[in-house]
């Protein structure tokens, strides 16, 4: 079972305009959310967080929204630019009992392409 | 230095074989991990190093075998290993459990794995 679902395996957006990514999850222990990016051949970069405690942060051109009633959150990119064209995946972040590190539970991603 | 590296970026090897993979970071990261990622899925996480000791084994077969040298280096030993054992294998780290929700996770590149 899928703890972390990203519904759209692709997305097309205009250059300049708003890029919405969005991403469910089920688990409700989860505790922290990423975003990261990723270029073929490359490992995945990481984009921005966000605590369960929260519901929006923001990084420059990135910003992250959290609705965790909803167990939804999204990623908007504004304004978009060729070099955004990749895969973003969401992860989640839970709490594993004796541990002092925690792993990652991606979703499947989804491939953002920016057109000119 | 602010990178995850990994050796070697590709890898085939038989049945019978073995071989290891190895990773190394230089950013003082007390948590390393290793995920697995097979074409077109997510990252799956199999193991968890804090503070060089094994804290998660995501039940991964024995045939995978990881080590953890020092807080710097971060080994994955096969042996015996199948075909679909072949995918993208990832290792990544981040500074615990206490920072990683806001600097993530920094993962290497990879090594391509495949078994023949």
């Amino acid at each position: 079972d899928q703890q972390v679902k990203q519904n759209s395996p692709s997305l097309s957006v205009q250059e300049g305009r708003i890029s919405i990514l969005n991403c469910d999850y089920t688990n409700s222990m989860f505790d922290y959310f990423l975003w990261y990016k990723k270029y073929p051949a490359e490992g995945p970069t990481f984009l921005i967080s966000i605590s369960s405690i929260k519901d929006k942060n923001e990084d420059g051109r990135f910003t992250v929204f959290l609705n965790k009633s909803a167990k939804h959150l999204s990623l908007h990119i504004v304004p978009s630019q060729p070099g955004d064209s990749a895969v973003y995946f969401c992860a989640a972040k839970g709490t594993y009992s004796g541990g002092g590190a925690d792993g990652l539970t991606f979703g499947k991603g989804t491939h953002l392409i920016i057109q000119p | 230095d602010t990178e995850v590296t990994q050796t070697p970026k590709h890898l085939v090897m038989g049945m019978t074989n073995k071989k290891s993979l190895k990773c190394e970071q230089h950013m003082g990261h007390r948590a390393m991990y290793w995920y697995k990622q097979k074409a077109k899925k997510p990252p799956e996480l199999m193991f968890v190093y804090s503070y060089e000791k094994l804290s998660i084994n995501e039940s991964v077969p024995s045939r995978f075998s990881p080590e953890c040298p020092n807080s710097s280096l971060l080994n994955l030993h096969l042996h015996a290993l199948q075909p679909e054992d072949s995918a993208l294998y990832l290792c990544a780290s981040s500074q615990g459990r206490t920072r990683s929700y806001y600097y993530g996770y920094t993962f290497g590149s990879g090594t391509r794995l495949t078994v023949v």
